[in-house]
C-alpha cells in the first residue's frame, strides 16, 4: 500500500489560516470516511487532532478543522499561532483492513 | 484513564528478532471494538502502521512487513507484543503502540514510544 499524499511543508503567519491537503485513494481516503489528522511536535508522541474526517476530540480547539473532497482530505488551521507549529500527519483506514499514514507535514509559523 | 506503555530492548543486533511488549491500564483489551495497534517512526521521518490485532484476535499486517511482523496478545495480563524478524538498519524507529476505536478507526491513546536501534 503506498502512503497518503501530503505536501513536505506549510507556512503562515500568525493570525492566517492554512489548509494541509492529504489525497489517498478510492481504496482507503475516498472509500472512506474514517480519515484522522495527528499533530507532532518535535521529540513529542502524535496527538489525534481530527478523527471521522472533520470531528474533534474534547479539548482540540476549534481553529482546527477537516474536511474531505473524493480521495482528498484538508486540514485547515485558523487563527495561526506560534504553538501550532509541528508536523502533522494524516491516516486513513483502507478496504484491506489495513491502515495507512500520510508523509506528514511541516507547518511553520512565519 | 486508559494509558499504554512500551517495553523492551533497546538495541537489537541486524538480522536477529525485535520483540517488545505494550502494557495496558486502565482498561482492557479485552474491551469489544478496540484495535491495539503498533506504530513506528524511523528518526527524522514519518509514521507507519505496523500491524493491529482486534479484541476478537483477528490480525491484520502492513502488506510489506506481513512476511516479518506478527502481533499476539496476553489477554488476561492485558499486554500484546510485536515481534519483528530478521532486522535491519532500516527498522531502526521509535516504535508506539496505540489504540485503535472501531467506530472512527483513528489512533486516539498512544504509548510514549520506545527507541530501538539495530546496530550491525
Amino acid at each position: 500500500q503506498s502512503a497518503l499524499t501530503q505536501p513536505a511543508s506549510v507556512s503562515g503567519s500568525p493570525g492566517q489560516s492554512i489548509t494541509i491537503s492529504c489525497t489517498g485513494t478510492s481504496s482507503d481516503v475516498g472509500g472512506y470516511n474514517y480519515v484522522s489528522w495527528y499533530q507532532q511536535h518535535p521529540g513529542k508522541v502524535p496527538k489525534l487532532l481530527i478523527y471521522g474526517v472533520g470531528n474533534r476530540p474534547s479539548g482540540v480547539s476549534n481553529r482546527f478543522s477537516g474536511s474531505k473532497s473524493g480521495s482528498t482530505a484538508s486540514l485547515t488551521i485558523s487563527g495561526l499561532q506560534a504553538e501550532d507549529e509541528a508536523d502533522y500527519y494524516c491516516g486513513s483506514y483502507t478496504r484491506s483492513v489495513t491502515w495507512v499514514f500520510g508523509g506528514g507535514t511541516k507547518v511553520t509559523v512565519l | 484513564q486508559v494509558q499504554l506503555q512500551e517495553s523492551g530492548p533497546g538495541l537489537v543486533k541486524a538480522s536477529e528478532t525485535l520483540s517488545l511488549t505494550c502494557t495496558v491500564s486502565g482498561g482492557s483489551i479485552s474491551a469489544s471494538g478496540y484495535y491495539w495497534a503498533w506504530i513506528r517512526q524511523p528518526p527524522g521521518k514519518g509514521l507507519e502502521w505496523i500491524e493491529s490485532i482486534y479484541y476478537s484476535g483477528s490480525t491484520y499486517y502492513n502488506p510489506s512487513l506481513k512476511s516479518r511482523v506478527s502481533i499476539s496478545a496476553h489477554w488476561s495480563k492485558d499486554e500484546f507484543s510485536l515481534r519483528l524478524t530478521s532486522v535491519t538498519a532500516a527498522d531502526t524507529a521509535i516504535y508506539y503502540c496505540a489504540r485503535c476505536g472501531d467506530g472512527p478507526r483513528d489512533f486516539d491513546i498512544w504509548g510514549q514510544g520506545t527507541m530501538v536501534t539495530v546496530s550491525s
